[in-house]
């Protein structure tokens, strides 16, 4: 089977920094990537991870391992807005880019 | 910049109507995906279509169909709904590319009664 694993809620106040874990079980990996979603809108691609490693950009990082199958979303300088739903998705074949989606992380900022 | 656009936006059908969810894509994507959405969970891939000509199935695929109708036009029907396909359902495109993000259109919200 594949499975994702991440944190259901995370709460943080404004300025802050929060961590976002991710850890999955799938049948073949290609690379990791976080999406964005708020209020059940359209998500939004934030970064992808092929390669092990810290990605930046931005206030935003993405931090991959696949010796552990572990990857994080950091967001740094907390602001209001970055309150969202966050998902980890794993590219699980080469041709097409299928993905395979985390059930998500609500981040709730506070002032 | 439409990007991915679906239609229609809402919709409530009975149980056991059928229905055709449209997607176009203007960026030239080459792979195109269906996706649900239920309350408080992941979306979860329908079908994909790594390009035109082709189609594959997901996660979750029983009671759906799909066409590719050509590079920019990727269709999703219900042939007989069920209150089990009540959600939010989203289309995205890619260029298929190893890094390269799955851009989503704005969503149907179906209701099935």
């Amino acid at each position: 089977g594949q499975s994702l694993e991440q944190p259901s809620e995370v709460t943080a106040v404004e300025g802050a920094i929060v961590q976002i874990n991710c850890t999955y079980q799938t049948s073949g990996f290609y690379g990791l990537s976080w999406y964005q979603q708020h209020d059940g809108g359209a998500p939004t691609f934030l970064s992808y991870n092929a390669l092990d490693g810290l990605e930046e950009t931005g206030r935003f990082s993405s931090f991959l391992s696949r010796s552990d199958s572990y990857g994080y979303l950091l967001l740094q300088e907390l602001q209001m807005k970055d309150s969202a739903s966050y998902f980890c998705a794993v590219r699980v074949n080469n041709q097409g880019g299928k993905l395979i989606f985390g059930q998500g992380t609500e981040l709730s900022v506070k002032p | 910049n439409a990007g991915v656009t679906q239609t229609p936006k809402f919709q409530v059908l009975k149980t056991g109507q059928s229905m055709t969810l449209q997607c176009a894509q203007d960026m030239n994507h080459n792979s195109m995906y269906w996706y649900r959405q239920d309350p408080g969970m992941g979306l979860r891939l329908i079908y994909y279509s790594a390009s035109e000509g082709t189609t594959d199935k997901g996660e979750v695929p029983n009671g759906y169909n799909v066409s590719r109708l050509n590079k920019r036009e990727f269709s999703l029907r219900l042939e007989s709904a069920a209150p089990s396909q009540t959600s939010v359902y989203f289309c995205a495109s890619s260029s298929g590319g190893s890094n390269q993000p799955q851009h989503f259109g704005d969503g149907t919200r179906l209701s099935i009664l």
